[in-house]
């Protein structure tokens, strides 16, 4: 059981707007950045949001994040084909002095 | 470009140990937090260790502690991670990680914790 909760699942059409939500405590995401990573099939993941919405050089600004109280959102405005991979996201946790991930979300592009 | 490049993976028993290393390149290893994630075999990511720039700061997720040993030489660019008392439930695609928003990841090493 991971600590910030993710649906294990999203889907949507080339196109669509889609959103991917994780939940935490007041000991993470309520008192710290959140972070979101992406994982192609067979790759290591790849840094795509942090500091809540901030996007590293590179990433498309068809990804956004953002953050309310204990809950975070990745957003996707118009999905492509090859948006379809797992998704983490990621805060750390004050009350255990360590990172805590999400337990993963894969997107599917239908 | 950035690299990391990860080594030392393999098959060990249980009980065993085994020492992970990750050679740094491309960013500035020295001014860093690095950290070692793991991916056990269809799972999640699970942060395992991290280590301050200096070295002087190091922390630990609860199910490694007295276990694995985290550390670093920035003369030469690279963090390693010893593993000891291993348990098959170590048994995972460790990443070397680079960066304080874990910017930065290398391709990953298998350790695999079986009789």
């Amino acid at each position: 059981q991971s600590v910030l909760t993710q649906p294990p699942s999203a889907s949507g059409t080339p196109g669509q707007r889609v959103t991917i939500s994780c939940s935490g405590s007041s000991s993470n995401i309520g008192s710290n950045s959140v972070y979101w990573y992406q994982q192609l099939p067979g790759t290591a993941p790849k840094l795509l949001i942090y500091l809540n919405n901030q996007r590293p050089s590179g990433v498309p600004d068809r990804f956004s994040g953002s953050k309310s109280d204990t809950s975070a959102s990745l957003a996707f405005s118009g999905l492509r084909p090859e948006d379809e991979a797992d998704y983490y996201c990621a805060a750390w946790d004050g009350s255990v002095s360590g990172w805590v991930f999400g337990g993963g979300t894969k997107l599917t592009v239908l | 470009e950035v690299q990391l490049v990860e080594s030392g993976g393999g098959l060990v028993q249980p009980g065993g140990s085994l020492r992970l290393s990750c050679v740094a390149s491309g960013f500035s290893f020295s001014s860093s937090w690095m950290t070692w994630v793991r991916q056990a075999p269809g799972k999640g990511l699970e942060w395992v260790a991290n280590i301050q720039q200096d070295g002087s700061l190091k922390q630990y997720v609860d199910s490694v502690k007295g276990r694995f040993t985290i550390s670093r030489d920035n003369a030469e660019s690279s963090l390693y991670l010893q593993m000891s008392s291993l348990r098959a439930e170590d048994t995972a695609v460790y990443y070397c990680v680079g960066g304080s928003s874990h910017d930065y990841w290398g391709q990953g090493t298998l350790v695999t914790v079986s009789s």
